[in-house]
């Protein structure tokens, strides 16, 4: 069975930095596209990540320079390292498996909720 | 490219037939997939390509339209189908989502 379980939210201060995962199961991370949308109430759903299955990344402005997507395939694990955190990332984290050249997501995990605040 | 659902919000009756629409700003041909969405739940794929459901997804959906406008449609609502809808390009970067349609009980 396909899934993806999310870990790592919490609350963290604005220019802070934390580590969401993405821990899969019944598929290789390794050879298969993986991104990270994140969801807030005022925003909705909003990509910012993805990863190819040959290690090349591409990500929303909004995020750029801020976030890294990488994965470690001995762990068949996603992560998300998010840097200088600003009140407005406060949402739900989601990692998606994206089947393919076709960008869109069949498997999303449960979310992790992240709160940026003082 | 901007994604634009309506209604924002659609009331329905049990067994009856809805229809939910997705605009885009730009063309997005037929990438563009629809996802249903629970309270507490992750969004969940039920058609890409604009009409190709996912395996699992009863027949009851179904997605529509090429271009800029799309339609996903309900043929007859069931209990279990109340719930938010968002629509997602994936023709062009950024993939861009819908604010999304939420679909609850007359």
């Amino acid at each position: 069975e396909v899934q993806v379980v999310e870990s790592g939210g919490g609350l963290v201060r604005p220019g802070g930095s934390l580590r969401l995962s993405c821990a899969a199961s019944g598929f290789d991370v390794s050879s298969n596209f993986m991104s990270w949308v994140r969801q807030t109430p005022e925003k909705g759903l909003e990509w910012l990540a993805v990863i190819h299955s040959g290690d090349g990344t591409y990500y929303a402005d909004s995020v750029k320079d801020r976030f890294t997507i990488s994965r470690d395939n001995s762990k068949n694990t996603l992560y998300l390292q998010m840097n200088s955190l600003k009140v407005e990332d406060t949402a739900v984290y989601y990692c998606a498996r994206v089947p393919g050249l076709q960008y869109y997501f069949d498997y999303w995990g449960q979310g992790a909720l992240v709160t940026v605040s003082s | 490219i901007l994604m634009t659902q309506s209604p924002a919000t659609l009331s329905v009756s049990p067994g009856e037939r809805a229809a939910l629409s997705c605009r885009a700003s730009h063309n997005v041909n037929s990438n563009l997939a629809w996802y249903q969405q629970k309270p507490g739940q992750a969004p969940r794929l039920l058609i890409y390509g604009a009409s190709t459901r996912v395996t699992g997804i009863p027949a009851r959906f179904s997605g529509s339209g090429s271009g800029t406008e799309f339609t996903l449609t309900f043929s007859s609502l069931q209990s279990e189908d109340f719930a938010v809808y968002y629509c997602q390009q994936y023709n062009d970067w950024p993939l861009t989502f819908g604010g999304g349609t939420k679909v609850e009980i007359k």
